[in-house]
């Protein structure tokens, strides 16, 4: 079992839809977690990170953490054309002695289509 | 703001030559990552660095090799480029007690 699942899609939805975007993961001593975007022929860049279980938002986005189901999740609300690109997880030990490495899903691919 | 700078965003090596890639931050970061990204395998990390000229080995090393003798820079070395490494490259940077990663633009290898 991967240590993080993520569909890859491609996930194709109309402007303004509400977009939802999941990962899995297998060891319950992961406690950071983030989401990251790649837009075409870029780096990766740090959208959100959250540490505990519940909700956390930032203008149109909100990350979701269910420690208990191992489940996590970022929200889109009122997609726009730009919020098309690649959306990937990352998820870590949370103190940085226990080890420095991020754990990626394999990253969605959404097209938000005017 | 953080900036990382890959040498090159683009490079067609043949098969056999020695390739460099370079990685520079300027932000003082302990950390330096080397990963590559492929369709369908997604980011999988190559080597990673604590400290200047400490190493360790990611979960793909096999093919290439790392310097870091200075702090801000980190270089990735292909000893003899095969056609299976063309790939995505992305090099990374993250501060000793913070979790972000700060990524470079990517350099696209190809190797004919």
């Amino acid at each position: 079992q991967k240590e993080v699942e993520q569909d890859p899609g491609p996930l194709s939805v109309p402007e303004g839809a509400i977009v939802s975007l999941n990962c899995t993961y297998s060891n319950s001593a992961f406690q950071y977690f983030m989401w990251y975007r790649q837009y075409s022929r870029k780096g990766p860049e740090l959208l959100m990170y959250t540490y505990s279980s519940g909700n956390k938002e930032d203008g149109r986005f909100t990350a979701q953490v269910d420690k208990s189901s191992k489940y996590i999740s970022l929200f889109i609300r009122d997609s726009q054309p730009s919020d098309s690109a690649t959306y990937l997880c990352a998820i870590r030990f949370l103190n940085a002695g226990n080890n420095r490495k991020l754990i990626w899903g394999l990253g969605t691919s959404l097209a938000v289509n005017p | 703001d953080v900036k990382v700078t890959q040498s090159s965003r683009y490079l067609v090596k043949r098969t056999g030559e020695k390739v460099f890639l370079e990685c520079v931050q300027d932000m003082d970061h302990e950390n330096m990552f080397w990963y590559r990204q492929d369709p369908g395998l997604g980011l999988r990390l190559i080597y990673f660095s604590y400290d200047v000229k400490m190493k360790e080995k990611g979960d793909i090393p096999e093919g290439y090799s790392v310097s870091r003798e200075k702090k801000e820079r980190f270089s990735l070395i292909l000893e003899s480029a095969s056609t299976n490494q063309t790939s995505m490259y992305l090099c990374a940077s993250t501060v000793q007690t913070n979790t972000e990663a700060f990524f470079g633009q990517g350099t696209r290898l190809t190797v004919v």
